[in-house]
């Protein structure tokens, strides 16, 4: 079965410095990988997605990321952090051949202070 | 924009009640689904829709049953509340079958059993 790792489930940064959230999947076919952010008392929006069309997807608010398939890997990044990019961030993948259904890492939540 | 709203963001109910969480979806999508969301744990599936009156379990669906009577509408039903049931119910709907298309998400109902 598919499963999604998230390193850390706490990362603390400091304004301006670089945010880097780690996710590992298992699959033996390269999946489609999404990274979603959660507000605070909020639903999930997409941040960007891995659909095999790049390596180094660009998503929404100055993140990125980049499929690795021998690291099977796809951490996400921003150089430079702001206030407003605290959230939880939550790392999913789907598996081409078994359907429309997401499985999800546990999520990391990211602490920015001043 | 793709809008995903649900009946109640928060909602009290006692042990042994029957609960209605209701998610409308106005983008005629054919794939709508509720999740779980537990701290620590991530997201979870608990049943998912790819068409009015089908439906499919996932991975908890334990304790739980769903509707789907029009196709802008998927409900999830507690049959007999219990504490353990407690969390965050998040719908979602997607447009296609296809495994990369994006999920989009409901702001969340915070159920409270006690």
């Amino acid at each position: 079965a598919q499963s999604v790792t998230q390193l850390g489930s706490h990362v603390s940064v400091s304004e301006g410095a670089l945010v880097l959230l780690r996710c590992n999947y298992s699959s033996s076919v390269p999946p489609y990988l999404f990274w979603y952010v959660q507000y605070p008392n909020q639903g999930l929006q997409l941040l960007l997605k891995y659909t095999s069309a790049a390596t180094l997807v660009k998503g929404i608010n100055g993140f990125e990321a980049e499929f690795k398939k021998s690291e099977t890997s796809f951490h996400l990044t921003k150089p430079s952090a702001h206030m407003s990019d605290a959230a939880e961030y939550f790392c999913a993948v789907s598996d081409r051949q078994a359907g429309t259904a997401l499985i999800f890492g546990k999520g990391t939540t990211l602490s920015v202070s001043s | 924009d793709v809008k995903v709203t649900q009946s109640s963001r928060y909602l009290v109910k006692r042990t042994g009640e029957k609960v209605f969480l209701e998610c409308v979806q106005d983008m005629d999508h054919e794939n709508m689904f509720w999740y779980r969301q537990d701290p620590g744990l991530g997201l979870r599936l608990i049943y998912f829709s790819y068409d009015v009156k089908m439906k499919e379990k996932g991975d908890i669906p334990e304790g739980y049953s769903v509707s789907r009577e029009k196709k802008e509408r998927f409900s999830l039903i507690l049959e007999s509340a219990s504490t353990n049931q407690t969390s965050m119910y998040l719908c979602a709907s997607m447009g296609s079958e296809s495994a990369e298309d994006t999920q989009y998400f409901g702001p969340g109902t915070r159920l409270t059993v006690l």
